[in-house]
C-alpha cells in the first residue's frame, strides 16, 4: 500500500513566525511532489510543486525535497492569519504514466495573531 | 467563470436514490478525475479518465459509475445512494501535472 503521511495537527504558529509542515512518502520511485492549501469547505489549491532534491522558493513559501529520506516539507515564512488552512501533500504514483496522485490526510495550520 | 465547474454545489437526498454529479471544464485538459473527501481523511480517487474512450477505476470505485461525454465533461453517478457515501466530492483536471480542482459538491444522503 503506497502511502503519504502527514501530522494531522493542528499546528499552531504565532503570526510572523515560520511554519514548518512535513510529509513522508513510501514509494521510492515517486518523482513529483505537490503542496496544496485547502480552506475549510473549499477546494484544494496548488501552492508549490517540486521535482528535484533541494529547495524551491516562491515568495513566502519554500518546498524542500529529500528523496533519499523520502520526505518533503513546506516552510511558510512571515506567517499570516490568512495562511490558516489545511495543507495537503500529494505525491505521484511512481512509474505511472497515468499521473495518479496519492494524497496525505493534511495538516491543519493555525496562525495566531 | 470557473475553469472547472461542478454541479450541483450541494445536494441532500435519500437512501436508494440515483444521483448524478456533473463536471465541466474549459481548460482543454484531457485528464479528468473524481475524488471524495471525508473529514480528517485525504482525497480518495474514485475514477479517472484520460480521454473519452479511456476510463479507469480508482481506489474506491464500488458503488459509483462515470461517463465521459466529451473532453470537457465527466459525470459521476451513484446508482443507489447509501448514507456512507455522504462526503465532499471534487472533480479535477490536468494536462500532465498538477491537478486543478472544481469547487466541490457537498452530498448528504439521509
Amino acid at each position: 500500500q503506497k502511502e503519504v503521511e502527514q501530522n494531522s495537527g493542528p499546528l499552531s504558529v504565532p503570526e510572523g513566525a515560520i511554519a514548518s509542515l512535513n510529509c513522508t512518502y513510501s514509494d521510492r520511485g515517486s518523482q513529483s511532489f505537490f503542496w496544496y492549501r485547502q480552506y475549510s469547505g473549499k477546494s484544494p489549491e496548488l501552492i508549490m510543486s517540486i521535482y528535484s532534491n533541494g529547495d524551491k522558493e516562491d515568495g513566502r513559501f519554500t518546498a524542500q525535497l529529500n528523496k533519499a529520506s523520502q520526505y518533503v516539507s513546506l516552510l511558510i515564512r512571515d506567517s499570516q492569519p490568512s495562511d490558516s488552512a489545511t495543507y495537503l501533500c500529494a505525491v505521484d504514483l511512481a512509474g505511472g504514466s497515468n499521473y495518479q496522485l496519492i494524497w496525505g490526510a493534511g495538516t491543519k495550520l493555525i496562525i495566531k495573531p | 467563470d470557473a475553469d472547472v465547474t461542478q454541479t450541483p454545489r450541494n445536494r441532500i437526498t435519500k437512501t436508494g436514490k440515483r444521483i448524478m454529479l456533473e463536471c465541466s471544464q474549459t481548460k482543454g485538459h484531457d485528464r479528468m478525475y473524481w475524488y471524495r473527501q471525508d473529514p480528517g481523511l485525504g482525497l480518495q480517487l474514485i475514477y479517472y479518465s484520460f480521454d473519452v474512450k479511456d476510463i479507469n477505476k480508482g481506489e474506491i470505485s464500488d458503488g459509483y459509475s462515470v461517463s465521459r461525454q466529451a473532453q470537457a465533461k465527466f459525470s459521476l453517478s451513484l446508482e443507489s445512494a447509501i448514507p456512507n457515501q455522504t462526503a465532499l466530492y471534487f472533480c479535477a483536471t490536468s494536462d500532465s501535472q498538477p491537478q486543478h480542482f472544481g469547487d466541490g459538491t457537498r452530498l448528504s444522503i439521509l
